[in-house]
């Protein structure tokens, strides 16, 4: 199994406090996602990094932010917390082979937050 | 933009065949992947294709047909860990970006 660790793996807050969600990988993987998963979405995008300090957003970047200064870890912060982002949240890892060739990404175990 | 498409739930019979299609239109393709995930468990990678044809792997193979946008995933001799939700993702391509479909949850009865 990829060495993929998210930390906590469950939480509760309250609406409009800050959370942040960590992501560890022992593989030295290059790019790292953060995905949040929601009945009737499936899993959609939210941020992911192409390196260290480097990022893009994705399908659902608004209420999120990112941060990688390592390239093992990868902090995901919702700023305010809002009820709509009570989710799973997932990170994923991967490495590029070539560009004709992609390997899979893999997932970590999730993280399950509630916001009331 | 992204559209994949798959049925949202299939029901099968242990030990029989069951085929999972998807469909995609998407703005760039780099290849295909299924995934499988287990109620509150992380998805696992099952399958990859970005040539057409299909590709077996034990009692799992799946089809690409890139001129049709169409993919589907075959479990054979089907068993009772198999219910699970099962995944289409296209690398749509910048980044090694996935864009999921919803999933279908397939059943497995005896």
């Amino acid at each position: 199994d990829a060495g993929i660790t998210q930390s906590p793996r469950h939480k509760v807050t309250e609406t409009g406090t800050p959370v942040t969600l960590r992501c560890h990988q022992t593989e030295n993987h290059r790019y790292m996602y953060w995905y949040r998963q929601d009945p009737g979405h499936g899993l959609r995008l939210i941020h992911y990094s192409y390196g260290v300090k480097d990022t893009d957003k994705g399908e659902v970047s608004d209420g999120y932010s990112v941060s990688r200064s390592k390239t093992e870890d990868f902090l995901l912060t919702l700023e305010s917390a809002t009820s709509s982002q009570t989710s799973v949240y997932f990170c994923a890892i991967s490495e590029l082979v070539s560009e004709g060739f992609r390997q899979p990404q893999h997932f970590g175990d999730g993280t399950r937050l509630s916001i009331l | 933009g992204q559209n994949i498409d798959q049925p949202t739930e299939m029901t099968a019979t242990e030990g029989a065949i069951v085929q999972i299609n998807c469909t995609y239109q998407t703005s760039g393709f780099n290849g295909l992947f299924w995934y499988q995930q287990h109620a509150g468990e992380a998805p696992t990678f099952l399958s990859y294709n970005v040539l057409d044809g299909l590709e077996e792997k034990g009692r799992f193979s799946s089809f690409l047909s890139r001129s049709k946008g169409y993919s589907y995933l075959l479990l054979k001799e089907l068993q009772m860990k198999d219910s699970a939700s099962y995944l289409c993702a296209v690398d749509t391509g910048g980044g090694n970006k996935l864009t999921f479909g919803t999933g279908t949850q397939l059943k497995v009865e005896l």
